[in-house]
């Protein structure tokens, strides 16, 4: 496809269930980022993939959270035993390369719920 | 480490000008990036600046001032479109900073009539 696409659209599941998002990024892009955006606030950095380095995963906020890449293709980010304090909306970006002026561009994110 | 400011809401009329002020510290500056996000919609990019000065894109400029630690998105003959949130966000240098960026809380923009 042209853009970044997440999927599910929309996550409502239990508290202490696991999760797992998805993230197409743009054919060609070789970094990839995961964020968080809780309600009315700004984005947060997660993890990030750049090729085949090992990730940066500096902005995970516990041990729950995992995030994979198979080479420069999908990624896929899990949050095991979910709290409904994980309930936000998961943008996944990418960008063509780490260069000095490549903008990111975003998914449409996945909305998630915790009951 | 890395803290960035923007107002949290501000208002204008359809037609007029308005100025979104960011300020940031940062221990290796490497870019400054606006983004536009409609509520329920992904961010979408905006401008990017990383030496002093004005970049102009049609009805939307972007200031960077490295040496105040100072940005603004400038915003004329507003549209009622215009409404959303406007994020600032900076990349700084660094072995793992490749091109994340941290990005601030953004400003609510409300154009009204």
């Amino acid at each position: 496809g042209a853009g970044v696409s997440q999927s599910p659209s929309n996550k409502v599941t239990e508290k202490g269930k696991d999760v797992e998002l998805r993230c197409d990024p743009i054919s060609g892009h070789t970094a990839l980022y995961w964020y968080r955006q809780r309600l009315g606030q700004g984005l947060e950095f997660l993890i990030y993939f750049q090729g085949n380095s090992a990730p940066d995963k500096s902005g995970l906020p516990s041990d729950r959270f995992s995030a994979e890449r198979t080479g420069e293709s999908v990624s896929t980010l899990t949050i095991q035993r979910t709290q409904q304090e994980d309930s936000a909306v998961y943008l996944c970006a990418s960008s063509l390369v780490p260069g000095i002026n490549q903008p990111q561009h975003f998914g449409d994110g996945t909305r998630l719920s915790i009951l | 480490g890395q803290n960035i400011d923007q107002p949290t809401e501000m208002t204008a009329t359809e037609g007029a000008i308005v100025q979104i002020n960011c300020t940031y510290q940062t221990s290796g500056f490497n870019g400054l990036f606006w983004y536009q996000q409609h509520a329920g919609e992904a961010p979408t990019f905006l401008s990017y600046n990383v030496l002093d000065g004005l970049e102009e894109k049609g009805r939307f400029s972007s200031f960077l001032s490295r040496s105040k630690g100072y940005s603004y998105l400038l915003l004329k003959e507003l549209q009622m479109k215009d409404s959303a949130s406007y994020l600032c966000a900076v990349r700084e240098t660094g072995p793992h900073a490749g091109n994340m960026l941290t990005f601030g809380g953004g400003t609510r923009l409300m154009v009204k009539p």
